[in-house]
């Protein structure tokens, strides 16, 4: 098993680029999400999916698309980059029924210039 | 408003020391979780609890869910530990900002 694999592992964009950061897990998990880490403000949930077909937004949404066409891929996209979307990105994946155990992918350390 | 509250967020030791890392959540859980974060980035889980106590070799959990709190024990703490601690809760995940521990040879 290769767990959770995210790619690109680091990644600069210019003010208005979009880009797409890839996220797959091949434990079945039911449970994906996406999270951005900044100093001092610990990991915070952009958007999460239940499901193939279900997405729904955390806590901090704007400026970010998600989908999940399959089980194993749950890709998220920067619209349009800005400077605030400097930060590091984290997926990760669980199963939606107990244990919860959760399992992060590598991360993606996005600069936004 | 933070759902979870760590304390201490930064903490210094002494090899061999005994260690204890706090977390207060206002929420109410199914889980709760301690993260390990080491330099460099990567996030592991370190343990998943949702009663009582678990052991993983010299790191202890324990949650008190009546009081809302759970601790994290490091027993003979090594320079190896030096890295941030995060305790997490739910599926949904509330995080709390971490405390970077450093363990001093």
């Amino acid at each position: 098993n290769a767990g959770v694999t995210q790619t690109p592992k680091f990644q600069v964009l210019k003010t208005g680029q979009s880009m797409t950061l890839q996220c797959a897990q091949d434990m079945n998990h039911e449970y994906m999400s996406w999270y951005r880490q900044d100093p001092g403000m610990g990991l915070r949930l952009i958007h999460y999916s239940v499901g193939a077909g279900i997405t729904d937004q955390g806590e901090v949404p704007n400026g970010y698309n998600v989908s999940r066409s399959t089980t194993e891929d749950f890709p998220l996209r920067l619209l349009s980059a800005a400077p605030s979307q400097t930060s590091v990105y984290f997926c990760a994946s669980s199963s939606y029924s107990p244990p919860y155990e959760q399992y992060f992918g590598p991360g993606t350390r996005l600069t936004v210039t | 408003k933070n759902e979870v509250e760590q304390s201490p967020q930064n903490l210094t030791a002494q090899e061999g020391e005994f260690i204890t890392i706090n977390c207060s959540y206002s929420v109410g859980i199914s889980a709760l979780h301690w993260l390990q974060q080491h330099p460099g980035g990567g996030i592991v889980s370190l343990f998943m609890l949702s009663s009582g106590k678990k052991k993983h070799g010299r790191l202890i959990a324990t949650i008190n869910i009546q009081e809302k709190h759970s601790s994290l024990h490091i027993t003979a703490s090594h320079p190896r530990d030096s890295a941030v601690y995060i305790c997490a809760v739910d599926v949904q995940f509330y995080f709390g900002t971490g405390t970077s521990l450093t363990v001093i040879p």
